[in-house]
């Protein structure tokens, strides 16, 4: 079992609906992180969270929200998506400071745009 | 939208055989560089990872080799097991920095 928890594991919606992806982790990790995957190509990274504060934000359309309400949790909010959105969403977390562990992974959630 | 008829490189390996998945970067100011697995409906999992004043890492069953000089890094998985069947990813950032990019990707098939 992973260390991150993300829900729904599949989210099926339509382009007018709003929606939210939820990433959960208790091992006191200060970074957060949001990726795209689709099928057969790597994780690209949309946003990254340090200290609950936005610090990367990889030019993602504003239809893509996120939100760090603490230390533990990062949800991201959709909004009027396309079907070229339709990817499994990775969250990962990793320590800040000296940062000898790298990023651990939920197991995603996989979104489809009707 | 999806690329038609994008496969993902393949390297099939017999069980109990010694596998080596190479990875090219593109960051010459890349000083920190990771292997994941991902298996099917999973996440990426943390295999190894080096830091660029080192040009080898050992960890159990695995190795991964750095050589700056190319931007070439490769991941030696030894007597490779069925439960090694994935895909592979190589990631390279900078340490303390928090932003990693992926490469392409390899997919392992290990023949029983």
């Amino acid at each position: 079992d992973t260390e991150v928890t993300q829900t729904p594991k599949h989210l099926v919606m339509g382009m007018t609906n709003k929606k939210s992806l939820k990433c959960e982790q208790h091992m006191g990790h200060r970074a957060m992180y949001w990726y795209k995957q689709k099928a057969k190509k790597p994780p690209e990274l949309m946003f990254v969270y340090s200290y609950e504060k936005l610090s990367i934000n990889e030019s993602v359309p504003s239809r893509f929200s996120p939100e760090c309400p603490n230390s533990s949790l990062l949800n991201l909010h959709l909004h009027a998506l396309q079907p070229e959105d339709s990817a499994l969403y990775l969250c990962a977390s990793s320590q800040l400071r000296d940062s000898n562990q790298p990023q651990h992974f939920g197991d995603g959630t996989r979104l489809s745009i009707l | 939208g999806e690329s038609v008829g994008l496969h993902l490189p393949t390297l099939s390996v017999q069980e109990g055989d010694n596998s080596i998945i190479n990875c090219a970067y593109s960051n010459s100011a890349s000083d920190y560089f990771i292997w994941y697995k991902q298996e099917s409906g999973k996440g990426p999992q943390f295999i190894i990872d080096i830091r660029s004043n080192m040009d080898k890492r050992q960890g159990q069953r695995v190795t991964v080799l750095l050589n700056k000089t190319v931007k070439h890094l490769s991941l030696q998985i030894a007597a490779t097991q069925p439960g090694d069947s994935a895909v592979y990813f190589c990631a390279d950032g900078r340490y303390n920095f928090n932003k990693f990019y992926f490469g392409s990707g390899t997919k392992l098939n290990v023949k029983p």
